[in-house]
């Protein structure tokens, strides 16, 4: 049973304009939710996060917007640079795990493309 | 500052065998976290350590297990290695409770 969903394996967006990522989550247990990028041959990089305290969370060219009642977030780059171009992962974590212990879950990613 | 280091970058191993992964986290971080990445599964959490005791383990079989030293540095080991053990295993340590997950460049295993 996947609890984070990416629901679209690629998205291909023109420099300059807005991309739009999308994340679904199952489990109402998750409040943290962060958004990792990744080049091929590297770790994940850590972009941005959200507590579900708020609806939303900027930092420059990202922003991430949360629904709790939809159970979805979102993440918006605007404007969108070649240098975006790669893979992106949302994940969620929750205090459900015990003793202090942290772990996320992760969606399977969008790769997303920005034509020059 | 440095990032989070994992060794070796690449391994090849034959099915049976056992094999060791290491990591070490980012100056004064405690907490180690493992985490499996394959194309049809994606990310899979494996375990975390904080303070050489694991405190959560994902739901993989006994063959995966680790450990972490008084250094904060980590290992995880892998044993009778199977085809389906072939993946890029990523290390990511953290500084406290709910701050981002910081990740290395990962190790990847391929078992043939």
């Amino acid at each position: 049973d996947q609890q984070v969903k990416q629901n679209s394996p690629s998205l291909s967006v023109q420099e300059g304009r807005i991309s739009i990522l999308n994340c679904d989550y199952t489990n109402s247990m998750f409040d943290y939710f962060l958004w990792y990028k990744k080049y091929p041959a590297e770790g994940p990089t850590f972009l941005i996060s959200i507590s579900s305290i708020k609806d939303k969370n900027e930092d420059g060219r990202f922003t991430v917007f949360l629904n709790k009642s939809a159970k979805h977030l979102s993440l918006h780059i605007v404007p969108s640079q070649p240098g975006d171009s790669a893979v992106y992962f949302c994940a969620a974590s929750g205090s459900y795990s015990g003793a202090g212990s942290y772990q996320l879950t992760f969606g399977k990613g969008t790769k997303l493309s920005v034509i020059p | 500052k440095a990032g989070v280091t994992q060794t070796p970058r690449y391994l090849i191993k034959t099915r049976g065998q056992q094999v060791t992964l290491s990591c070490s986290p980012i100056s004064g971080h405690r907490s180690v976290s493992w985490y499996q990445q394959t194309p049809g599964q994606g990310l899979q959490f494996l375990f975390e350590y904080f303070s050489e005791t694991q405190r959560n383990k994902g739901n993989f079989p006994g063959r995966f297990s680790g450990r972490q030293f008084s250094n904060s540095r980590s290992e995880m080991n892998v044993s009778t290695l199977e085809l389906g053990d072939s993946a890029l295993y990523l290390c990511a340590s953290q500084r406290s409770y709910n701050s981002p997950l910081h990740f290395g460049n990962g190790t990847r295993l391929t078992v043939t």
